[in-house]
């Protein structure tokens, strides 16, 4: 099936940094998500995005749903340990089907 | 948010032999649930759409006879993996939808085969 473009694929920042991270699609989507998945775990969803400009916040971490609603970012702050994992972005067009994006492995060094 | 839970979460079996996962939604009704295989350190792939009390659609190049997937009831369905083989050693996740909201997922399988 279709993936999402995500990038980038891997970071590597200090403790306390801010992360950034993007999803972008060749067609529309109605609804954007964000998921963050451990090691043998399975993706946990972090935010949920159903309106185009739509911002929205879960602690340190906030998404926005893109204008042109082919787009996607999610922002961690003042990054910390844990904050290590895999983190995958899914959008879902008109219809019941998701994509998923490829992936951001994030490595936080203390 | 919603729970989904599968079982179970980690199996090794002997070549040959079938193997059933099972995916629960446990606080929710579940008219559609997704089969996915994931290889490490890669993104999700979709095996498999389930729609309650229907035949599930299956992928391109995802074989049917192969991974059984039934779902009898609004709560749980099911993938039998059978006559399994080394090469289907992999992790196997789930996940259900509440309405036509967020996609929950499962904890992941990791089966084996020797």
């Amino acid at each position: 099936g279709q993936q999402l473009n995500q990038s980038p694929q891997s970071m590597f920042i200090q403790e306390g940094e801010d992360v950034s991270m993007n999803c972008t699609s060749s067609s529309i989507f109605n609804t954007w998500l964000w998921y963050k998945q451990d090691p043998g775990e399975g993706p946990v969803l972090l935010i949920a995005l159903y309106k185009a400009g739509e911002l929205t916040s879960n602690g340190r971490l906030t998404a926005q749903f893109g204008i042109t609603r082919k787009d996607s970012f999610l922002n961690i702050s003042a990054s910390i340990p844990s904050d290590v994992g895999i983190y995958f972005c899914a959008g879902r067009p008109i219809g019941n089907q998701f994509y998923f994006g490829t992936g951001t492995s994030l490595t936080v060094i203390p | 948010g919603a729970v989904v839970s599968q079982h179970p979460s980690r199996v090794i079996c002997k070549s040959g032999t079938s193997v059933k996962i099972e995916c629960r939604s446990l606080d929710f009704q579940a008219t559609t649930m997704f089969w996915y295989r994931q290889f490490p350190k890669q993104s999700l792939m979709l095996m498999a759409t389930s729609n309650e009390g229907s035949k599930a659609t299956y992928e391109q190049g995802v074989e049917k006879d192969k991974f059984l997937i039934n779902h009898a009831s609004l709560t749980l369905s099911t993938l039998t993996v059978t006559s399994a083989h080394p090469e289907d050693s992999s992790f196997y996740i789930c996940s259900a939808r509440e309405g036509a909201g967020e996609l929950f997922f499962g904890e992941g399988s990791r089966l084996t085969v020797l």
